[in-house]
Formats: structure tokens, C-alpha cells, sequence
């Protein structure tokens, strides 16, 4: 069965502090990712990984930044919280796709829920 | 710029009813879409999916339809049941490789016995 794991289902962390989400996935896929979920506004990319070492941006990267050491881990950092990054942070994985006949989706861990004080 | 719009935040619907939700979108190079399923306190789990080339995928109660002319999908759910309730991510895909998903704001549905 696939699995996305995230470190924490609950943090509270205080304004200011750095703060590291932890996620792993046990699918070998290339492709990871970090969203952020907010009432109204869905699910934004914050940042993305094709391959380790590798990231690239999202829709919303101020204030975060990522690290991905290992294929199967994906690290989001919020170098010093603020109480705007209060939200439901998901991480998710895939595979490099090539094609239209290629399943692609992605599958995504439980969510973090942080909240900045 | 919000390139995929799911414009009703709720939609309530009696149990072994039709449920339709809708999502636009305005980006005419993705090339596949699909829908997420999410419970509160949960990550989304994928439901079903349709690529650009085709007009309509099939998966048990859930049907997917495509409208490229229209820039729009709908997520059919027949009959409805309770475990339905959820809220319902439409999310398109750009490009191959590492494939971005962008998601819609989503839609609360209640399935009412």
C-alpha cells in the first residue's frame, strides 16, 4: 500500500521560531511536493522537487524554504514562523510522467496542522 | 490569478440523488485533470481522472465529464450515499515531468439522509 508520511499531525509553534515539516514516501516516486490548505482559497503550491537536490518554486514560496537530501524525503522549512503560516500544510508525491496514457496523480500524506502563536 | 475555479463553496444533496459538482478553468494547456476527495483532518485521496484527449471517464458511481470547447468538468456521483460527504478538489495537471497539479478552492458536499 503507498504511503506519504508526515511527520506531525499537530504543531504549535511560536512567532519567529524556525520550523522543519518532515515528510516521507515509500513509493520511489521522483516527484514531491508541499501545499498549504486554507478555507476559500484550496490547496497552493508552495514548493516542488522532480529529484533530490533539485526544487523548484511554487505559487507561494515567500517565507519557506525546502531541502531534499533523499529521494524519499522532503523537508519544508518555515525559516521564521509568522501567525499567516497558521494552515493545514500537505505534502505529496508522484511519479515523473511522461505522456498522457501515464497515471500520474499524486498521493498525499495526512496533513500538518500548524498553528503560529 | 486563480486558473481553476470551483465556484460553489457547498452543495447539499439527498441520499441515492444525482450529486454534480463543477470546476472551470481558464489554462488551455493542461492536459489532465482530476478529482480529490477530502475528509477533515485528512490528506485528499485521488478519486478518478480524465485526460485532455477524452470526453467523459467512468469508475462505479463516479463519472467524469469534459467540455474542452467550455474549459469545463463536472464530477457525477450516482447514487449519492453518506459517505460521500467530503469535500471535493477538481486540481488540473501542466505539463510532463515533474507535472504540477493546480488545485480548485474546493467543494463542501453533504449528503443528506
Amino acid at each position: 500500500d503507498v504511503k506519504v508520511t508526515q511527520s506531525s499531525r499537530y504543531l504549535v509553534k511560536r512567532t519567529g521560531e524556525k520550523v522543519f515539516l518532515e515528510c516521507v514516501q515509500d513509493m520511489d516516486h521522483e516527484n514531491m511536493f508541499w501545499y498549504r490548505q486554507d478555507p476559500g482559497l484550496g490547496l497552493r503550491l508552495i514548493y516542488f522537487s522532480y529529484d533530490v537536490k533539485m526544487k523548484e518554486k511554487g505559487d507561494i514560496p515567500e517565507g519557506y524554504s525546502v531541502s531534499r537530501e533523499k529521494k524519499e524525503r522532503f523537508s519544508l522549512i518555515l525559516e521564521s514562523a509568522s501567525t499567516n503560516q497558521t494552515s493545514m500544510y500537505l505534502c505529496a508525491s508522484s511519479l515523473w510522467g511522461v505522456g498522457l496514457s501515464r497515471n500520474t496523480e499524486a498521493f498525499f500524506g495526512q496533513g500538518t496542522r500548524l498553528t503560529v502563536v | 490569478d486563480q486558473q481553476v475555479k470551483q465556484n460553489s463553496p457547498s452543495l447539499s444533496v439527498q441520499e441515492g440523488r444525482i450529486s454534480i459538482l463543477n470546476c472551470d478553468y481558464t489554462n488551455s494547456m493542461f492536459d489532465y485533470f482530476l478529482w480529490y476527495k477530502k475528509y477533515p483532518a485528512e490528506g485528499p485521496t485521488f478519486l478518478i481522472s480524465i485526460s485532455s484527449i477524452k470526453d467523459k471517464n467512468e469508475d462505479g458511481r463516479f463519472t467524469v465529464f469534459l467540455n474542452k470547447s467550455a474549459k469545463h468538468l463536472s464530477l457525477h456521483i450516482v447514487p449519492s450515499q453518506p459517505g460521500d460527504s467530503a469535500v471535493y478538489f477538481c486540481a488540473a495537471r501542466q505539463g510532463q515531468g515533474a507535472q504540477k497539479l493546480v488545485f480548485g478552492q474546493g467543494t463542501r458536499l453533504t449528503i443528506n439522509p
